[in-house]
């Protein structure tokens, strides 16, 4: 098993390109998370999808976009990159059915937007 | 759903000694779990303690669960540099989806 698999691993925008991080989990979860990490800080939660076919705003939705593709795949896409999205870029899955599970995450996406 | 706070934000302790980190958090909860960052990677799960549950053990970790001071605290006994990381707890309610954490405990083990 691969877990959850994120890509790219490192991405260089330019200001107002777009992008799409994509995020790839192979353990049937039906919960898939995506949250920005800045210098020193901890998680924010961007956007969740408790179940294929839903997707929720989390605590920092603002110029993000999200696809729960199917129950494998949940992608995170930048419109119009700004420098303020500079951050490190992680997804994770859970099976929020059986509640006493733990959530799995990737290895993290580096963004920079120059 | 809810996150956890974690103190203190920043340890520094020596290799060989306990480090103990705490979380508080705000509504009843089904169960806590504790996760380790290591410098930038993804979050790993260490251990979860379940709402009846007052203490849990696996390996050199230990943890506790005081519902009544909605709080939790993460022991790590003799400590190696290698435990250098950021440390978060996730609480969690039974009707949430959400799953949110605080800015962690930086922990730094020093040979």
């Amino acid at each position: 098993n691969a877990g959850v698999t994120q890509t790219p691993k490192f991405q260089v925008l330019k200001t107002g390109q777009s992008m799409t991080l994509q995020c790839a989990q192979d353990m049937n979860h039906n919960s898939m998370y995506w949250y920005r990490q800045d210098p020193g800080m901890g998680l924010r939660l961007i956007y969740y999808s408790a179940s294929e076919g839903t997707t929720d705003k989390g605590e920092v939705p603002n110029g993000y976009n999200v696809s729960r593709l199917n129950k494998r795949e949940f992608s995170l896409r930048l419109e119009s990159a700004a420098p303020s999205q500079t951050s490190v870029y992680f997804c994770a899955s859970w099976d929020r059915g059986t509640l006493n599970t733990e959530a799995f995450f990737g290895q993290g996406t580096r963004l920079t937007v120059v | 759903s809810q996150q956890g706070e974690e103190d203190p934000q920043a340890l520094s302790i020596q290799e060989g000694e306990n480090a103990t980190m705490n979380c508080s958090y705000k509504t009843s909860i089904n169960n806590l779990q504790w996760y380790r960052q290591n410098s930038g990677r993804g979050l790993v799960h260490l251990i979860l303690i379940r709402s009846n549950e007052r203490e849990k053990h696996s390996g050199r970790l230990r943890v506790t669960l005081d519902t009544s001071k909605k709080s939790s605290s993460l022991l790590i006994t003799a400590s190696r540099a290698a435990d250098t990381a950021s440390y978060f707890c996730a609480p969690l309610t039974g009707g949430g989806n959400k799953l949110t954490f605080g800015t962690g405990t930086q922990l730094k083990v020093e040979l």
